[in-house]
């Protein structure tokens, strides 16, 4: 099983500032990736961002990078510079490895991104 | 190429109706997944097919819900009949390869019972 959690509802940031949205996740599978899908107003969810869970080094998209903390289960989105473009609804997602269950997300609450010009 | 798309976007129907909402993968996705938003709770899986096959559907509320994927292409999913707590957002995503591979998704549909 495994389950993630996104405590913060809704988050502001002015354009060109950094923002992050904070993730937990608990599993007790060794092999499993983490993402970030954004979900613009009635747009579809695109991939932001992945992690694998066997590499230590973060992962970074251009401004989007993550701070996978493995021992602590957190797994935050840090947004620099942020741009008008990136408010949006936020979730952070998790999918194991293995058996039947091999690439189905389990997802978070999500996080609403607001960007003030 | 084109996206996921789904049909229709929007659904009304009366409590005990029918509904089939209609998931169009991208082509060459062997993997097709359907997910459940109620209003205001997360992005609940329903179930996973790899080409026609059904892999994993352990998410299914009920035996209301009938998913099929006919030839391994398009993929429905019937409600029959329809009960209030059905309503939600319903999402499909698809991808070439399962774990850790980008799934990428529809619209949604929007399914309001009344």
């Amino acid at each position: 099983a495994q389950t993630v959690t996104q405590s913060q509802p809704e988050m502001s940031v002015q354009e060109a500032e950094t923002v992050t949205l904070s993730c937990t996740y608990d599993t007790s599978e060794s092999d499993y990736y983490l993402f970030w899908y954004k979900q613009p107003p009635s747009r579809q969810m695109i991939l932001v961002i992945r992690q694998e869970a066997y590499k230590q080094q973060n992962a970074t998209e251009n401004r989007f990078s993550v701070n996978f903390q493995k021992a602590a289960k957190s797994f935050s989105l840090k947004i620099s510079d942020s741009q008008l473009g990136d408010a949006a609804m936020y979730f952070c997602a998790g999918a194991i490895g293995g058996g039947t269950s091999y690439g189905k997300l389990t997802f978070g609450q999500g996080t609403i991104l607001t960007v003030h010009p | 190429e084109a996206g996921v798309t789904q049909f229709p976007s929007h659904s009304v129907i009366e409590k005990g109706q029918t509904v089939t909402l209609r998931c169009d993968p991208i082509s060459g996705h062997d993997n097709l997944y359907w997910y459940r938003r109620v209003m205001g709770k997360e992005i609940k899986f329903l179930l996973h097919f790899v080409k026609e096959s059904k892999q994993d559907e352990s998410g299914m509320p009920n035996n209301r819900f009938l998913a099929e994927r006919t030839g391994g292409t398009y993929s429905t999913l019937k409600v029959q009949p329809a009960e209030l707590e059905d309503s939600g957002v319903y999402f499909c995503a698809s991808s070439r390869q399962g774990l850790g591979t980008e799934a990428f998704f529809g619209q949604g549909t929007r399914l309001t019972v009344v």
